[in-house]
């Protein structure tokens, strides 16, 4: 069974344009979240998505936006980006319709660095 | 003060030591993930407990429900295990995972 899949794996932007980042989940699986890890703050959780409704959110502009298709495939997008935008971001899926309260797999990570 | 708290942050140990990490949390939760993330990024969900104790080969990981506390612990501990190591918990209230700050291990041969 193939394992979480981000596209792509490292990217370089300037300041003020947009990325999509993707996310393929465990196949079967249809709950992802995302996640932004920087050195200051860790780890934190962006939002969930389950069945391609966003079921969850957490403490982030409204720069940062995502959906999830139909396949459950995932994008997250983040729009006019700033230097403190420069993160690893990582997804996780799950298998179970409780989503995060279940094990979690994650992917290898995008590696987001503006200038 | 987070929800989430580890200790020690940094942890350097001689091949062969037992290895503790400790995480304890302050809200109602449903699940503790310890997670294994080594240079490069990649993360690896280790375990993922709501009562108890699991073990995983070296791994063992408990929980004290009561106390709100787990334990992260290595036996025989080897070089490969450096990594830093992530305590989450997906909170009662919302479902959401709030992540410790990690605990950087390195294991010396």
């Amino acid at each position: 069974k193939a394992g979480v899949t981000q596209t792509p794996r490292y990217l370089i932007k300037t300041r003020g344009q947009q990325v999509t980042l993707s996310c393929s989940p465990i196949s079967g699986h249809r709950s992802v979240s995302w996640y932004q890890q920087t050195p200051g703050q860790g780890l934190q959780f962006l939002f969930e998505y389950f069945s391609e409704t966003q079921r969850n959110k957490g403490n982030f502009p409204g720069r940062f936006s995502g959906r999830q298709f139909s396949n459950s495939r995932s994008e997250m997008n983040v729009s006019t980006l700033e230097l403190g935008d420069s993160a690893l971001y990582l997804c996780a899926s799950s298998d179970l319709a409780r989503g995060t309260g279940t094990e979690a797999f994650f992917g290898q990570g995008t590696r987001l660095t503006v200038v | 003060k987070n929800e989430v708290e580890q200790s020690p942050q940094n942890l350097t140990a001689q091949e062969g030591e037992f290895i503790t990490i400790n995480c304890s949390y302050s809200v109602g939760i449903s699940a503790l993930h310890w997670l294994q993330q080594h240079p490069g990024g990649g993360i690896v969900s280790l375990f993922m407990l709501s009562s108890g104790k699991k073990k995983h080969g070296r791994l063992i990981a408990t929980i004290n429900i009561q106390e709100k506390h787990s334990s992260l612990h290595i036996t025989a501990s080897h070089p490969r295990d450096s990594a830093v190591y992530i305590c989450a918990a997906t909170i009662n209230r919302d479902d959401k995972i709030i992540f410790g700050k990690g605990t950087r291990l390195h294991i010396l041969p």
